[in-house]
């Protein structure tokens, strides 16, 4: 049973746009909620986070929203650079360590 | 400061057989977690040590085992190695453990069985 979706397995921006990246959850326990960014044949990287307590945090042109009554957060990316293609993670944490991860998102930027 | 270093980078082993992978954290990091990540199922959760204790444990048979060093370091072990043991196995570290210390993920290790 999937405690974290993300239902769009890929995504296409055209770059300057917005890109919005979607997630959902099913257990109200998490603490936190991360999105995390992977290239090929590297490890996944630290974007941004909440606390369950917040519904938005923002840093530089990412903004993560929480909906907590819908169980839904977003990350938005704006403008959208071609950097910015990679396969994006949503996560939630339990707390102990255990981070429960969505199946991800492909983002690819258009020229 | 250098990042999370996890060795081999790849591995090709025979069903049957065992393997043993190395992680070695951000300095000053104590928590170390373990992900197994395959096509279909993404990332999922292995287990996570603290302090050379087992703090939480993920929903895999009891052929994947771990342990962490007093230096913080962490291996993780399979036996009996199965055909769906294929994947790439990603180390993450953090200060503590908590979403206010994200965790910081090496390059992981590539498992390859014939």
């Amino acid at each position: 049973d999937q405690q974290v979706k993300q239902n769009s397995p890929s995504l296409s921006v055209q770059e300057g746009r917005i890109s919005i990246l979607n997630c959902d959850y099913t257990n109200s326990m998490f603490d936190y909620f991360l999105w995390y960014k992977k290239y090929p044949a590297e490890g996944p990287t630290f974007l941004i986070s909440i606390s369950s307590i917040k519904d938005k945090n923002e840093d530089g042109r990412f903004t993560v929203f929480l909906n907590k009554s819908a169980k839904h957060l977003s990350l938005h990316i704006v403008p959208s650079q071609p950097g910015d293609s990679a396969v994006y993670f949503c996560a939630a944490d339990w707390g102990g360590g255990k981070i429960i991860f969505g199946k991800g998102t492909r983002l690819h930027i258009l020229p | 400061k250098a990042g999370v270093t996890q060795t081999p980078r790849y591995l090709i082993k025979t069903r049957g057989q065992q393997v043993t992978l190395s992680c070695s954290p951000i300095s000053g990091h104590r928590s170390v977690s373990w992900y197994q990540q395959t096509p279909g199922q993404g990332l999922q959760f292995l287990f996570e040590y603290f302090s050379e204790t087992q703090r939480n444990k993920g929903n895999f048979p009891g052929r994947f085992s771990g342990r962490q060093f007093s230096n913080s370091r962490s291996e993780m072990n399979v036996s009996t190695l199965e055909l769906g043991d294929s994947a790439l196995y990603l180390c993450a570290s953090s200060l503590s453990s908590g979403g206010n210390q994200p965790q910081h993920f090496g390059d992981g290790t590539r498992l390859s069985i014939l």
